[in-house]
């Protein structure tokens, strides 16, 4: 089985500062993990994903995010955040054996930007 | 291109009602997923199609839910009747294909208030 979760379900930050948002997952199989994220009113937009290779993936807007398998983490950070990042975040893992890319969500984080 | 199209976007009726939400996948994706979000319960995978097939219903909430993909460019899912607690956002989303590294790409969901 899958499960991700992530820690912290708001995070408040302040313009310009580091942005770490947390997710750790299971998985009994090699994972594949993407992030998402919603803005007010919006589907989920893919912000990166991890299938294989580096572990460090870059995303859009400036995120990225690194995979530790010994860590079973997948944390998404933003250097300096910006107003235009406030948003709900969604870790998500595919990859279970015959699940194709069916994803299990974690709960999500909701980023607040403050001046 | 054009993403996933919803429609429509809000809907409110009044419960024993039949509601039927509508979704044009990406062209040329053959996966298309069901989802229901609310501050309760997340986000809720319902069901899932592959080549217009269902693969996974196993997260459709009760028979008053039914989901059918006629063809590769249409989906629709029904709720019939229509009961209060089934207000929620409803999202569509598609893949090119079932391989888990595969992201999926969501549309703008139908907001259905059941009064």
């Amino acid at each position: 089985a899958q499960s991700v979760t992530q820690l912290g379900s708001h995070v408040s930050v302040s313009e310009g500062a580091l942005v770490l948002l947390r997710c750790n997952y299971s998985s009994s199989v090699p994972p594949y993990l993407f992030w998402y994220v919603q803005y007010p009113n919006q589907g989920l937009q893919l912000l990166l994903k991890y299938t294989t290779g580096a572990t460090l993936v870059k995303g859009i807007n400036g995120f990225e995010a690194e995979f530790k398998k010994s860590e079973t983490s997948f944390h998404l950070t933003k250097p300096s955040a910006h107003m235009s990042d406030a948003a709900e975040y969604f870790c998500a893992v595919s990859g279970l054996t015959g699940g194709g890319n069916k994803l299990t969500f974690g709960t999500g984080t909701q980023l607040k930007v403050e001046l | 291109d054009a993403g996933v199209i919803q429609s429509p976007r809000h809907e409110v009726t009044e419960m024993g009602q039949e509601v039927t939400l509508r979704c044009k996948p990406i062209s040329g994706h053959n996966s298309l997923f069901w989802y229901r979000q609310t501050m309760m319960r997340g986000l809720e995978l319902l069901i899932y199609f592959n080549n217009n097939v269902p693969i996974d219903d196993s997260g459709m909430p009760e028979d008053r839910f039914s989901a059918k993909m006629p063809n590769a460019s249409f989906s629709t899912l029904k709720i019939q009747p229509s009961e209060p607690r089934d207000s929620a956002v409803y999202f569509c989303a598609s893949s090119p294909s079932r391989q888990p590294n595969q992201p999926q790409h969501f549309g703008d969901g139908t907001r259905l208030s059941i009064l």
